[in-house]
C-alpha cells in the first residue's frame, strides 16, 4: 500500500519562502507529482520528480530523496495568488497510477 | 473547447436516483481516470482507463458504473447512491496511463449531493 504524509496548514507572508514537506511510504515508485489546487477548482500540475535532486521551475522548485522516502515542495517570493492547497502525489510502479496525500493549504498574508 | 471538460458541474440527486456524470477531453491523450474528493480527505482514485480498457478499479462499490466508449470520452454512472457519496468527482486525462511521468490534467469536476 502507499501512505503519504504532508502537514494540513502552513501560513506565510507575501514575499517570504515557505517549504511543503511530503513524506512517502510505498510498495513501488515511479515518480513523485505536486499539484496545485485553489478553492473550487481543478487540481494543476506544478512538478514531477523520478530521480533524486532538486528541479527547479521559476519560483517554485520541487525536491526528491528516494532513499528517505521525503521530498519537499519551495515556493519562493510569495504572493497572494499563492495561496492554495498543495497535492502531494505518489506514482505506483506500475504506471500512472496516483495516491495522493491529504494536501497543505498554504495562506499567504500581506 | 479546449483541456479537460465536465458536465454537470453541480447534481442534487436523491438515493433512487440514477444520473450519469460525463467527461470530455480535448488534449489527444489515451488515459482517462476518475477520482473523488470528500471534504478532509485525500484525492482518491476510483477508475483508470487506458485506451479504452479499464485498467484499475480501486475497489470502487458497484453503484459506480464507469464507461469508456472511446479515448476522449469517459462518463460515470451512478445507481441508488449514499449520502456519503457526496463529494467533488474529477476527471482527469494523460497521454498514457500505463508508462509513468505524465502529468494528469484535471476537469473542474461535478459536485455530487446525494438526498
Amino acid at each position: 500500500g502507499q501512505n503519504i504524509d504532508q502537514p494540513t496548514e502552513m501560513t506565510a507572508t507575501e514575499g517570504a519562502i515557505v517549504q511543503i514537506n511530503c513524506t512517502y511510504q510505498t510498495s513501488g515508485f515511479n515518480g513523485l507529482f505536486w499539484y496545485q489546487q485553489h478553492a473550487g477548482e481543478a487540481p494543476t500540475f506544478l512538478s514531477y520528480n523520478v530521480l533524486d535532486g532538486l528541479e527547479e521551475k521559476g519560483r517554485f522548485s520541487s525536491f526528491l530523496s528516494r532513499s528517505k522516502g521525503y521530498s519537499y515542495l519551495l515556493l519562493k517570493e510569495l504572493q497572494m495568488k499563492d495561496s492554495a492547497s498543495y497535492l502531494c502525489a505518489v506514482a505506483s510502479a506500475a504506471g500512472n497510477k496516483l495516491t495522493f496525500g491529504g494536501g497543505t493549504r498554504v495562506l499567504v498574508k500581506p | 473547447e479546449t483541456g479537460v471538460t465536465q458536465t454537470p458541474r453541480h447534481l442534487v440527486m436523491g438515493m433512487t436516483n440514477k444520473k450519469s456524470l460525463k467527461c470530455e477531453q480535448h488534449l489527444g491523450h489515451n488515459a482517462m481516470y476518475w477520482y473523488k474528493q470528500s471534504a478532509k480527505k485525500p484525492l482518491e482514485l476510483m477508475f483508470v482507463y487506458n485506451f479504452k480498457e479499464q485498467t484499475e478499479n480501486n475497489s470502487v462499490p458497484s453503484r459506480f458504473s464507469p464507461e469508456c466508449p472511446n479515448s476522449s470520452h469517459l462518463f460515470l454512472h451512478l445507481h441508488t447512491l449514499q449520502p456519503e457519496d457526496s463529494a467533488l468527482y474529477l476527471c482527469a486525462s494523460s497521454r498514457d496511463g500505463l508508462a509513468g511521468g505524465y502529468e494528469q490534467f484535471f476537469g473542474p469536476g461535478t459536485r455530487l449531493t446525494v438526498l
